[in-house]
Order: structure tokens, then C-alpha cells, then sequence
């Protein structure tokens, strides 16, 4: 099972943007797809993009499409989310997940980063 | 967007109780999906894909069935490390979403 460690907590402001890594190991990065998962406070989780690194396609949730970009490099193994234009809505933790392409493609997430901590504040 | 609803929202019960969540999808989705435990400051753990297969490692004590709709997470023998808020998400329809959660708390 691949092992997920993600990049520290940040502090931005608003109308800033947002880049949080996600570095895999213990597997070939190419046999997953990876996404991205949030959880604001006191909220359920929020599905918003992901990437399969091995055609390098990615899908987003329509209410992410325009701000969110998900990237992978393979030769890193390390996928990024970039979040533009963040508002004190996007406060949240931010967790990448994987999901073995022999599965499907961004379900089911059986391996998850410890997850970063992004905070939108003036 | 599929939505999909959860209940209860919380259960409260006892070591060794049996808890059985409820999982309905806004429309059909044949048997693609997943149930995951999560619990405060951890990341989510996925505990049973394609409806009903356990993922490795999660105890038997879970167990997961149906199919279109209407789906069921079931905890025989409830344990206290099984306090957590579960969710399932469906991915027979992009995008991938979740239900609102179940809290499941440990008397």
C-alpha cells in the first residue's frame, strides 16, 4: 500500500492561492489515481479533483472547475493541489487520497495523506 | 451531481451493540460504493468498497450490502475504537460525492 505524506500547514490570505504536495512512496505512482478531499469545519468531506498521473488526465467537481489545478510528478512521485482565489470558505484540511487503477479511478480511496491544514484569514 | 443521505446523523450505543447506518443515493448507482471511518485529527480509513468487499486489514466486525440506492454499513459487536463519524461516497456517476456522515458514539 503506497504511504502519503503531504506538505505543512499554511496561513493565507484572502485572494491568495494555494499550492499543498502530496508525496507517495512504497509503490509505483503510476498505478494510482490520485484525489483531493477537504473537510471544512464542522463539515462532512468534500470530493474536488484528481489526476491519473499515467495518461495524466484530471477531473475536477464542478465547483472547483476554473480555481483548482491538480498536477503529478512522476518523477517525484508528488501530485499538487493549487487553489486560487481563496476565501475564508476554502479553511479547511486538505487531504490527498489514492485509489488503485485496477479499482476504478478516484474511488475507491484506499491510502490518505495525513491531510494539511489551510486557514484563509485576513 | 448524485446526492446521497445518511442515517442517523449519530447513534449513541454501547460495547458490544450492533449499529446499522443507512446510506441512500439520489439515483442509481449499482454497487460502486465505499464506506470510510473517520476519526478527529486522523485521516479517513477506508473500510468496505464495491458495496460489500472489505478492504484489508478491517476487522470482519464490519460489513457492508445493497445495491441502486439503498445501502447499509452494519458494526457487530460494537468496540470503543469504533467512536468515529462514517461516511459513504459514491463513484458510479462523476463527481465522486459523500453522504453527510454518521456519528457513532461509544456510551
Amino acid at each position: 500500500q503506497v504511504q502519503l505524506v503531504q506538505s505543512g500547514a499554511e496561513v493565507k490570505k484572502p485572494g491568495s492561492s494555494l499550492k499543498v504536495a502530496c508525496k507517495a512512496s512504497g509503490d509505483s505512482f503510476a498505478r494510482f489515481g490520485i484525489s483531493w478531499v477537504r473537510q471544512a469545519p464542522a463539515q462532512g468531506l468534500e470530493w474536488m479533483g484528481g489526476i491519473i498521473p499515467r495518461f495524466g488526465t484530471t477531473n475536477y467537481a464542478l465547483k472547483f472547475r476554473g480555481r483548482a489545478t491538480v498536477t503529478a510528478d512522476e518523477s517525484t512521485s508528488t501530485a499538487y493541489l493549487g487553489l486560487s482565489s481563496l476565501t475564508s470558505d476554502d479553511t479547511a484540511i486538505y487531504y490527498c487520497a489514492t485509489t488503485p487503477t485496477h479499482l476504478g479511478s478516484f474511488s475507491p480511496l484506499d491510502s490518505w495523506g495525513q491531510g494539511t491544514l489551510v486557514t484563509v484569514s485576513s | 451531481d448524485i446526492q446521497m443521505t445518511q442515517s442517523p446523523s449519530s447513534v449513541s450505543v454501547s460495547v458490544g451493540d450492533r449499529v446499522t447506518i443507512t446510506c441512500r443515493a439520489s439515483q442509481e448507482i449499482s454497487s460502486v460504493l465505499a464506506w470510510y471511518q473517520h476519526k478527529p485529527g486522523r485521516a479517513p480509513h477506508l473500510l468496505i468498497y464495491a458495496a460489500s468487499t472489505l478492504h484489508s486489514g478491517v476487522p470482519s466486525r464490519f460489513s457492508g450490502s445493497g445495491s441502486g440506492t439503498d445501502f447499509t454499513l452494519t458494526i457487530n459487536n460494537v468496540q470503543p475504537e469504533d467512536s468515529a463519524t462514517y461516511y459513504c461516497q459514491q463513484a458510479n456517476s462523476f463527481p465522486p460525492t459523500f453522504g453527510p456522515g454518521t456519528k457513532v458514539e461509544i456510551k
